[in-house]
């Protein structure tokens, strides 16, 4: 067990709905990643929050957003979803800005029928 | 072209063989280099870290690493049917945990 934390495990919505996706990072950890995981792209980074602030951003769409709170979870935001949303999206955490090992969360599955 | 390019074809190989797993990469500031693993309905867990060329070896697992060729290489000795699962390979240019990741080979350890 990691010690990160992702809920729902599953979600399946419709198009054009919004979600949110919830991540608790290990004990510790200030920083929080979020991933998406799809058959096509494989694993691409999304975007890095340390202790409350934005780090970075990478294949992140303007759909999507994010942000981590005063106890440092952080949520995803996903609206206006389209079919090929569909896709696993991993929490991940460490306990610095980077070079510190990256612990990942067992995903969120999210279906958009 | 994607920055890192894993062939993501299976690998079935029998209980004790060796399994040797690979990927290319087209950035050069590319240093640090991870091989995670990933089974079913799991997260990813780092496996090895490197920083730079070379070779490290933890375990039955060795990791290589040849930036001059920009190829990077996992092999596992005595392979064990608990091996099974997909094998990530994840590298960055400056340290930080924004890594690029490979699409993952899927290796299934037969006993």
């Amino acid at each position: 067990d990691s010690g990160v934390t992702q809920t729902p495990k599953h979600l399946i919505t419709a198009t054009g709905q919004r979600v949110t996706l919830r991540c608790s990072p290990r004990s510790g950890d200030l920083s929080v990643y979020w991933y998406q995981q799809s058959l096509d792209q494989g694993l691409q980074f999304l975007i890095q929050y340390y202790n409350g602030e934005e780090r970075a951003k990478g294949n992140i769409l303007e759909r999507f957003s994010a942000q981590q709170f005063p106890d440092l979870h952080s949520e995803l935001n996903l609206s206006s979803l389209e079919l090929g949303d569909s896709a696993l999206y991993f929490c991940a955490s460490s306990v610095d800005m980077g070079n510190s090992p990256l612990h990942f969360g067992n995903g969120t599955r999210l279906t958009v029928t | 072209q994607k920055e890192v390019e894993q062939d993501p074809g299976p690998l079935s190989v029998p209980e004790g063989a060796i399994v040797s797993l690979n990927c290319t990469y087209s950035n050069s500031a590319f240093q640090y280099f991870m091989w995670y693993r990933q089974y079913s309905r799991k997260g990813p867990e780092l496996l090895m870290y490197t920083y730079s060329s070379g070779n490290k070896e933890d375990g039955r697992f060795t990791a290589q690493v040849d930036k001059s060729s920009k190829y990077i290489s996992l092999f596992i000795r005595d392979s064990q049917p608990s091996d099974s699962a997909t094998y990530l390979c994840a590298m960055s240019a400056d340290g930080n945990n924004r890594l690029a990741f490979g699409k993952g080979n899927q290796v299934v350890v037969i006993p």
